[in-house]
């Protein structure tokens, strides 16, 4: 089944320590993109990549960070995370006609 | 600047009655136009896009949404709502290639359905 996988679900944690977010897809996508959630503002984009090797800034970077070493995983790492950092992240991966396919979704609580 | 707008946060409609979401985008190239529903809990899930054509495009659970290139509009329409539709929808925009990949998504319309 075609799918973009995301782990965990759910993830609470403290300010200052580090975790990484994954995001998988078996669909051999080129793109794929981080997307963060949060009431009245909609979805915005955070990082997005191209291909393998090549990533660039979306609209909300700060505090952030990806890598794409291989093409099927594209995961997202908060060095040193902070309570506004707390949001329901979603991973995405762009198909050839121009559709997207989503993740499940992270929500991540800072406190 | 690119944008989505979506005037109606909030949304109530009786079950069976008709629906009009609204959507009003700004971009400066050929847009491409979708509309996503999210249920409580869930992910997004795509229920139309618009690429080029009949400017009426027809999508799942019996949505529909059409595209007024002289509106900047893209309102997604049902003729009669269930209450499984009760949940947030989001139109978005995007365009082709390098950083328009994109999708600039709208701030959601919560959309309640009273019985």
């Amino acid at each position: 089944e075609a799918q973009v996988t995301q782990n965990p679900r759910y993830l609470i944690t403290v300010t200052g320590k580090k975790l990484t977010v994954t995001c998988s897809q078996n669909m051999n996508h080129e793109y794929m993109s981080w997307y963060r959630q949060d009431p009245g503002l909609g979805l915005r984009q955070i990082y997005y990549s191209m291909n393998v090797e090549v990533t660039d800034k979306g609209d909300v970077p700060e505090g952030y960070k990806v890598s794409r070493k291989e093409k099927r995983n594209f995961p997202l790492i908060l060095e040193s995370p902070s309570p506004n950092q707390t949001s329901l992240y979603f991973c995405a991966s762009k198909t050839s006609n121009y559709g997207y396919t989503f993740g499940s979704g992270t929500r991540l609580t800072v406190v | 600047a690119q944008s989505v707008t979506q005037p109606d946060i909030h949304i109530t409609v009786s079950e069976g009655a008709s629906l009009e979401l609204r959507c009003n985008y700004s971009y400066g190239a050929t847009p491409y136009l979708f509309w996503y529903v999210q249920s409580p809990g869930q992910g997004l899930q795509l229920l139309l896009k618009y690429f080029s054509g009949d400017t009426l495009v027809q999508g799942i659970k019996g949505f529909e949404a059409e595209f007024k290139r002289s509106q900047s509009s893209f309102n997604l329409r049902k003729p009669s709502v269930h209450w499984s539709d009760a949940a947030e929808y989001f139109c978005a925009v995007g365009g082709y290639g390098g950083a328009t990949n994109k999708l600039i998504f709208g701030t959601g319309t919560l959309l309640a359905v009273q019985p």
